[in-house]
């Protein structure tokens, strides 16, 4: 079975520029979470979403993020406009209504110049 | 945002030790995992405990969950050098509608041959 996808892996901008980071669930799977990691925060929970519906965004840092979750197998995270000190991985991750055991995707690694 | 307290931080070894590291909190939860991420990967799923005192095994990996539902061990028996990596532990207080992680700060492990 496929696993978390994500897209792009790696993602190289200039600041002010739009940012959009995709991601698909593992099919059948209700929740979606993004996660932002640093080496001086470490991971850091942004936003989850439960059947498509945010419930959680408190994470989000500022107005500059925004996410979308339009139907059960696509997600995105944009960041407008983005900033140097956006530069981090993020990470989707999805799971089922059994609570707890998230599975991640291999992150996008986004560096704003 | 909370975090959970892992130590050690890091960690030399030789291979075919054990390794022993632990993970605590002042807060109380009913859930706890054990991720481990490579370098440029997202966390992967190790080891997930639902129940105090509960002790799981996955192959040459064995983890527990604390009486106190405060703190949690993961051991690793004889180890390989591709146990290199960083071990996270997470945990959550599920509230029946929620499923939110917090994550610990880490516990790198390298292994010398």
């Amino acid at each position: 079975d496929a696993g978390v996808i994500q897209s792009p892996r790696h993602e190289v901008t200039e600041m002010g520029q739009e940012v959009t980071l995709r991601c698909k669930p593992i099919s059948g799977h209700d929740y979606l979470f993004w996660y932002r990691q640093t080496m001086m925060r470490g991971l850091e929970l942004l936003i989850y979403f439960n059947n498509n519906v945010p419930i959680d965004d408190s994470g989000m840092p500022e107005d500059r993020f925004s996410a979308k979750m339009p139907n059960a197998s696509f997600s995105t995270l944009k960041i407008q406009p983005s900033e140097p000190r956006d530069s981090a991985v993020y990470f989707c991750a999805s799971s089922l209504r059994r609570v707890g055991e998230q599975f991640f995707g291999p992150g996008t690694r986004l560096t704003v110049l | 945002g909370q975090q959970l307290n892992q130590s050690p931080q890091s960690m030399f070894i030789q291979e075919g030790e054990d390794v022993s590291m632990n993970c605590t909190s002042s807060s109380i939860f009913n859930t706890w995992l054990w991720y481990k991420q490579d370098p440029g990967e997202g966390p992967v799923l190790l080891i997930a405990l639902y129940k105090a005192g509960e002790l799981t095994s996955n192959g040459r990996l064995t983890a527990q969950f604390g009486i106190t539902r405060k703190d949690s061990f993961l051991n690793i028996s004889a180890s390989i050098p591709s146990d290199v990596g960083i071990y996270f532990c997470a945990a959550s207080l599920n509230t029946g509608t929620a499923s939110k992680l917090t994550f610990g700060t880490g516990t790198r492990l390298q292994v010398t041959l």
